[in-house]
């Protein structure tokens, strides 16, 4: 079973509007990432929060950790075209040495 | 810099047949991985390795074997395809391990092997 669950599963936006995802887990972690994936590549690494930070910035992404609540969530701002990608996140699991994904939220952002 | 390169991109099987997929990197990490994407499902990690000659099960290692002969490649075998297998390959690396509050073990991704087996 996969311990990570994105939420929703697709969302489509208007450029310049914010866009935000939600990940929720099920045991204790060491670590959360997000990645980007676009169509037909490979998955691109975005943002790493560790368990005992509770937010992280870089860019226009804002990636927020709340482990009470088993609870992360990605803030993409002013939303452009070329953010359109499907996005995951992915726990370590304490004592484990990899990453278990999530399935994914679809982001569409329309001109 | 490569980073990690995967070979083929694309291959269509018909049940029974062997192939393997190689993965490569250059950037000396320790660790690599193979994930498979299906629509619906995410990754799931197959197998991985924490080191030249070492490798461990995934979530999903059934009918599949690796290999880490060299540092720098990974190499995902399938000895008789079945079309269970159709899907997507990803590998990937890290400098370490993926556990703890280190800072060294982000994943960098392979753009992909995409087989169907027929």
């Amino acid at each position: 079973s996969q311990q990570g669950e994105e939420d929703p599963q697709a969302l489509s936006i208007q450029e310049g509007e914010n866009a935000t995802m939600n990940c929720s887990y099920k045991t204790s972690i060491n670590n959360l990432q997000w990645y980007r994936q676009n169509s037909g590549r490979g998955l691109v690494h975005l943002i790493l929060i560790r368990s005992n930070e509770r937010e992280k910035h870089s860019g226009r992404l804002r990636v927020t950790l709340d482990t009470s609540k088993k609870s992360s969530s990605l803030l993409i701002t002013a939303s452009r075209a070329a953010d359109t990608a499907s996005y995951f996140c992915a726990t370590v699991l304490q004592g484990a040495q990899k990453l278990v994904f999530g399935q994914g939220t679809r982001l569409t952002i329309n001109p | 810099n490569a980073g990690v390169t995967q070979t083929p991109k694309f291959r269509v099987l018909k049940t029974g047949q062997s192939m393997t997929l190689l993965c490569a990197q250059d950037m000396n990490h320790e660790y690599m991985y193979w994930y498979r994407q299906d629509p619906g499902m995410g990754l799931r990690l197959i197998h991985y390795s924490v080191g030249e000659g070492t490798t461990a099960k995934g979530e999903v290692p059934d009918g599949y074997n690796v290999s880490r002969l060299k540092k720098q490649n990974f190499l995902l075998g399938l000895e008789s395809a079945a079309p269970s297998q159709t899907s997507v390959y990803f590998c990937a690396s890290s400098p370490a391990g993926t556990g703890g509050l280190s800072g060294a073990n982000v994943l960098t991704f392979g753009a992909g092997s995409r087989l169907t087996v027929l």
